[in-house]
């Protein structure tokens, strides 16, 4: 079953890199998304590729079944949940997304 | 700053209601995508449509849940009946397809209680 999967919940102190892991079983993926959602706010796309990608203060790794998405001196405004997402390279289901359930991060000062 | 909006943006109504959501995607994205949001399943795919035709709906049950678009300004999202446990936050993505220059954009969102 094409799935995604990632820790329900991660937490740090504040200044530290946080890391949180997704990793997947959906066939012919090929693209990773990462989104940061505030409640009551649309997600946002944070980073995405099919390599090591930066934006800012986030990072992602990138591996064929895995990928992680590494926030630098992460600060409490940062506690929210992130929904990693891959998408598939499979005839009429190109550009559909699937995503992990998100983790929730919780920073402390 | 071209944006995905959605209405309304909270709706509290009673069982056995019909509940219809709109959005208006991005102007020139021609994939729309309908999401259910929930504390124990995350983002779940309802149903998603490209240049209008709906692709999989797959994730909608089918006897009460239906997504359309009748222009490519709108689409909608229907539940009839409704019931208590649709209540949830509905998502409305737009983007313009696969590969390199996919991303799909979020509204804010519809939240859905059902008392």
């Amino acid at each position: 079953k094409d799935q995604v999967f990632q820790p329900s919940t991660v937490a740090s102190s504040e200044g530290a890199v946080v890391e949180i892991f997704c990793n997947h079983s959906v066939s012919n993926a090929y693209n990773f998304f990462w989104y940061l959602h505030f409640p009551g706010c649309a997600p946002r796309l944070l980073v995405k590729g099919s390599k090591p990608s930066q934006q800012g203060r986030y990072n992602m790794t990138y591996e064929r079944f895995s990928s992680s998405l590494l926030i630098l001196q992460v600060r409490e405004a940062d506690a929210a949940v992130y929904y990693c997402a891959c998408e598939v390279d499979r005839g009429s289901t190109l550009g559909r997304l699937y995503f992990g359930r998100g983790t929730q991060l919780t920073v402390w000062p | 700053d071209a944006r995905v909006t959605q209405t309304p943006r909270d709706k509290v109504t009673e069982m056995g209601q019909e509940v219809t959501m709109r959005c208006q995607p991005i102007l020139g994205h021609n994939t729309v995508f309908w999401y259910r949001q929930t504390m124990m399943q995350g983002l779940e795919l309802l149903a998603y449509f490209r240049n209008r035709a709906p692709l999989d709906d797959s994730g909608m049950p089918k006897d009460r849940f239906s997504a359309e678009m009748p222009d490519a300004t709108l689409a909608t999202l229907k539940i009839q009946p409704s019931e208590p446990r649709d209540s949830a936050v509905y998502f409305c993505a737009s983007g313009r397809g696969q590969g390199v220059n996919n991303e799909q954009f979020f509204g804010p969102g519809t939240r859905l209680t059902v008392l």
